[in-house]
């Protein structure tokens, strides 16, 4: 069965920083793109970064770019967003999703919600 | 880029049939047959119901159906159910390595 488990959401102020971890199992991590998409309470979805299998390619939302560092490690099957300068506006739940399909993602953690505030 | 554009609201009675759009330009939807659409129930992660405009992953009911015109993407529900209530979202690749996501269309069924 495939699974992915979100953690490393919290409360944090504004211009600190926030990693967040994706744990999957249940299928071969080192052969999919992955993603990470957030969700502001209340609003819809928004992709915000994606990373290849090998990690030579990353890509971000203009929003995000210089603050946050999407990575992964093959050995622990597990992605990574290092948030850095947060702000009130990246306040959501982040999902982790793996890219099945052409830019689609079959697969979905439940999410971790962060909080920017002070 | 601007998210796709989706209609807010859409409803129907059950065993009825809808339709909800997904409009955006030529280099997103209008340029690539990477158009996805997800469900997304209240409090649960979204799940993908289409991809690559029409296509069903294994599991998705063939009531769920898509299709795309020019800029304009479709998804149509057939045979309408309680369960079918949520909120639905389209996705399209958007060129340059980017996605956008529509705003989201929530679905009641009457």
């Amino acid at each position: 069965e495939v699974q992915l488990v979100e953690s490393g959401g919290g409360l944090v102020q504004p211009g600190g920083s926030l990693r967040l971890s994706c744990a999957t199992s249940g299928f071969s991590f080192s052969v999919y793109w992955m993603t990470w998409v957030r969700q502001a309470p209340g609003k819809g979805l928004e992709w915000v970064a994606k990373m290849n299998q090998d990690g030579s390619e990353r890509h971000y939302v203009d929003s995000v770019k210089g603050r946050f560092t999407i990575s992964r490690d093959s050995t622990e099957n597990s992605l990574y967003l290092q948030m850095n300068s947060l702000r009130a506006e990246d306040t959501a739940i982040y999902y982790c999703a793996r890219d099945g399909f052409a830019v689609a993602l079959d697969y979905w953690g439940q999410g971790t919600l962060v909080t920017v505030s002070s | 880029q601007s998210a796709l554009i989706q209609p807010p609201s859409a409803s129907g009675s059950p065993g009825q049939s809808v339709t909800v759009s997904c409009t955006g330009g030529s280099s997103d939807v209008g340029g690539y047959n990477y158009v996805s659409w997800y469900q997304q129930h209240p409090g649960k992660a979204p799940k993908l119901m289409i991809y690559e405009v029409s296509k069903r992953p294994s599991g998705v009911p063939d009531r769920f159906s898509g299709s795309k015109s020019g800029n304009t993407a479709s998804l149509t529900v057939s045979g309408l159910q309680a369960e079918d209530e949520a909120d639905y979202y389209c996705s399209s690749y958007g060129g340059s390595n980017n996605v956008i996501f529509g705003g989201g269309t929530k679905l009641t069924v009457l």
